[in-house]
């Protein structure tokens, strides 16, 4: 079974701070995404990774940064955190191509005070 | 632009009763369709997919979702509901590598 993980399940952070969340999967999967989830807006996509050290902007690309430097991890980053981004962040692998589902990790749920 | 949109955003069943949660999307080619499940406390997970073909598809736990081209619909459906299938569901499209997800419809079945 595909398996994503994601590093910490709760997370608190001050605002300013500098914040990673890290993504892993162990499917060789060439895509990796970065979602968050908000309650009544669903999951708006922030950034995807089609490739390692590829990226390209979702949706919602502002206030965040992404890094994948390796194929099976994706990095989302926080430059300065602040309280809007207080929020669920799903990561998510799939397959390059085809006609595959996307499998998502468990989230993170990061509060920003 | 590329959507996908659920109309329903929240839903309440009494167990027995039968479930439709409507979809649709707005794309001029060749599309892929997904309904995935969000378990209270737990991760997404697929429901069903559709590619190709047989535009009845089946999917785990009882449900079932169908293609309509002509109404840009992928509704999902499941006969008898019940208490275990309190959850939130999203549709999903998907063309080339990025996906659209509606913005959720929250299920709650009662007892």
């Amino acid at each position: 079974d595909v398996k994503v993980t994601q590093s910490s399940r709760y997370l608190v952070k001050r605002t300013g701070e500098k914040v990673f969340l890290e993504c892993v999967q162990d499917m060789d999967h060439e895509n990796m995404f970065w979602y968050r989830q908000d309650p009544g807006l669903g999951l708006r996509l922030i950034y995807f990774s089609y490739d390692v050290k590829m990226k390209e902007k979702g949706d919602i690309p502002e206030g965040y940064s992404v890094s994948r430097e390796k194929k099976e991890r994706f990095s989302l980053i926080l430059e300065s955190a602040s309280t809007n981004q207080t929020s669920m962040y799903l990561c998510a692998s799939r397959p390059f191509g085809g006609v595959d589902e996307q499998f998502f990790g468990p989230g993170t749920r990061l509060t920003v005070l | 632009a590329q959507s996908v949109s659920q109309h329903n955003h929240h839903v309440i069943l009494s167990e027995a009763a039968s479930l439709e949660l409507g979809c649709n999307y707005s794309y001029g080619g060749t599309v892929n369709l997904f309904w995935y499940v969000q378990y209270p406390g737990q991760h997404l997970q697929l429901l069903l997919k559709y590619f190709s073909g047989d535009p009845l598809v089946k999917g785990i736990k009882g449900f079932e979702a169908e293609f309509i081209k002509s109404k840009f619909s992928f509704n999902l459906r499941k006969p008898s509901v019940q208490w275990s299938d309190t959850a939130e569901y999203f549709c999903a499209g998907n063309t080339g590598n990025q996906f659209y997800f509606g913005t959720g419809t929250s299920l709650t079945v009662i007892p």
